[in-house]
């Protein structure tokens, strides 16, 4: 099955840094992306979509300028967080779809676990 | 706001009895329906996936469809301490891409 890949598992920064989150398609092509957020005990959020070769579209509430994503290939999109702050920390999981997969599912990620120091 | 309702939880069921998990939803032309089980700390993973009306059967999990009354349900036969998660139910927008999740049932399977 569709399979993707997610790095790093987890991250530790300092307050003001910035934190780039890799999302790979590793055996099919993902026009589509998305990057979700989820605060303990709570459900996913999707924070937003990622189209390969054009801009993010983001969700109502989340800060374009804070969250820079980039897909730049059918294989690779990438989630920066900018100047982070404790109140960042959470955990960020991609998405993917393979068009080609009749089942229609959307692949999952393992998450990225970010804590903001 | 298309929503996507789940009871929080949590759903306790003995080993080996069947755990019914429940869902609605919103937006009456959705047509993708999806089951994920996420384990503490994990990210989710694909149970079932449902498009049609009615059951769909997949193992121990059968998906059960009613678009007329916007209802989706997981049914878990032969539960096992194994399946203690939370298991999201996610609706596909019917004018995008995306997954709109609902918030989880946490289920706990006592041996």
């Amino acid at each position: 099955g569709a399979v993707v890949s997610q790095h790093p598992s987890r991250v530790i920064c300092k307050s003001g840094t910035s934190v780039k989150i890799e999302c790979r398609s590793l055996d099919f092509q993902a026009t589509t992306m998305f990057w979700y957020r989820q605060f303990p005990k709570q459900s996913l959020m999707l924070m937003a979509t990622s189209n390969e070769g054009s801009k993010a579209t983001y969700e109502q509430g989340v800060e374009k300028d804070k969250f820079l994503i980039n897909h730049a290939s059918l294989t690779l999109s990438t989630l920066t967080v900018t100047s982070a702050h404790p109140e960042d920390s959470s955990f960020y999981i991609c998405s993917a779809r393979d068009q080609t997969d009749r089942g229609y599912g959307y692949t999952f990620g393992s998450g990225t676990r970010l804590t903001v120091v | 706001q298309k929503e996507v309702e789940q009871n929080s939880g949590p759903l306790s069921v003995p080993e080996g009895a069947i755990a019914s998990l429940n869902c609605t939803y919103s937006d009456r032309g959705s047509q993708s329906f999806f089951w994920y089980r996420q384990y503490s700390g994990k990210s989710p993973e694909l149970i079932m996936s449902i498009y049609s009306n009615g059951d769909k059967e997949d193992g121990r999990f059968t998906a059960q469809l009613n678009k007329a009354s916007q209802y989706v349900s997981l049914l878990i036969r032969d539960s096992q301490p194994s399946d203690s998660a939370t298991y999201l139910c996610a609706v596909r927008d019917t004018g995008f891409q995306k997954l709109v999740f609902g918030t989880g049932t946490r289920l706990l399977v006592s041996p």
